[in-house]
């Protein structure tokens, strides 16, 4: 069975500017998670999807993020513009269903310069 | 504020050694916990589940549950070099949103 997808792994940008991160969750998994994960720290929640719908947004900063997941499957994440503060690893997951096991793709590190 | 408290560590032991690693949690409605390993540079991975009081073995890994002390354990038996990592747990947060809430995770040190 694959694992969850990410791409890029890898992102390096210029301040100000847009960035996109992409996840598709394990085939059959519902609900889709992105996290955001700073050095020293545990991932925190961003946001949470069960099929489409987006039920869980209350840690997303809605001024410059915004994400996405049109037919339940897979996931767009976008910061526009980015700022120094957003450099990170952007880490999506998916479960069966909530809130039981999450599994984690294998992320996205963000360097904002 | 929901909080999960680990000790940052680092913890190191001996190889063959028993790692003890713990976590504490503020939200007394949780229900489900889970210990994840993070390699450095690497995502979580998914190691124990555990849902009720009690202690739950898997292979060399014990996960141990107390909810009246709002505590859980990790305990890894025969420590090797390869179990050298990061170690989050997470708790279930319940008041409406039912995330998983993480701690900052403690980092294992196996040597040789």
């Amino acid at each position: 069975e694959a694992g969850v997808v990410q791409s890029p792994r890898y992102k390096i940008i210029e301040k100000k500017q847009p960035v996109a991160f992409w996840c598709n969750p394990i085939s059959g998994h519902n609900t889709l998670y992105w996290y955001l994960q700073n050095l020293g720290q545990g991932p925190e929640l961003l946001i949470r999807y069960e099929n489409e719908e987006a039920v869980d947004d209350s840690q997303l900063p809605k001024d410059r993020f915004s994400a996405e997941r049109l037919k339940g499957v897979d996931s767009t994440l976008k910061i526009q513009p980015a700022e120094l503060g957003d450099s990170a690893v952007y880490l999506c997951a998916s479960s069966l269903d909530r809130p039981t096991e999450q599994f984690f793709g294998p992320g996205t590190r963000l360097t904002v310069l | 504020q929901k909080e999960v408290e680990q000790n940052s560590g680092p913890l190191s032991v001996p190889e063959g050694a028993i790692a003890s690693l713990n976590c504490t949690y503020s939200d007394r409605g949780s229900q489900s916990f889970f210990w994840y390993r993070q390699y450095s540079g690497k995502s979580p991975e998914l190691i124990m589940s555990i849902y009720s009081n009690g202690d739950k073995e898997d292979g060399r890994f014990t996960a141990q549950l107390n909810k009246a002390s709002q505590y859980v354990s990790l305990l890894i038996r025969d420590s090797q070099p390869s179990d050298s990592a990061t170690y989050l747990c997470a708790v279930n947060s319940q008041g409406g949103s039912e995330k998983l809430v993480f701690g900052k995770g403690t980092k294992l040190t196996v040597n040789p």
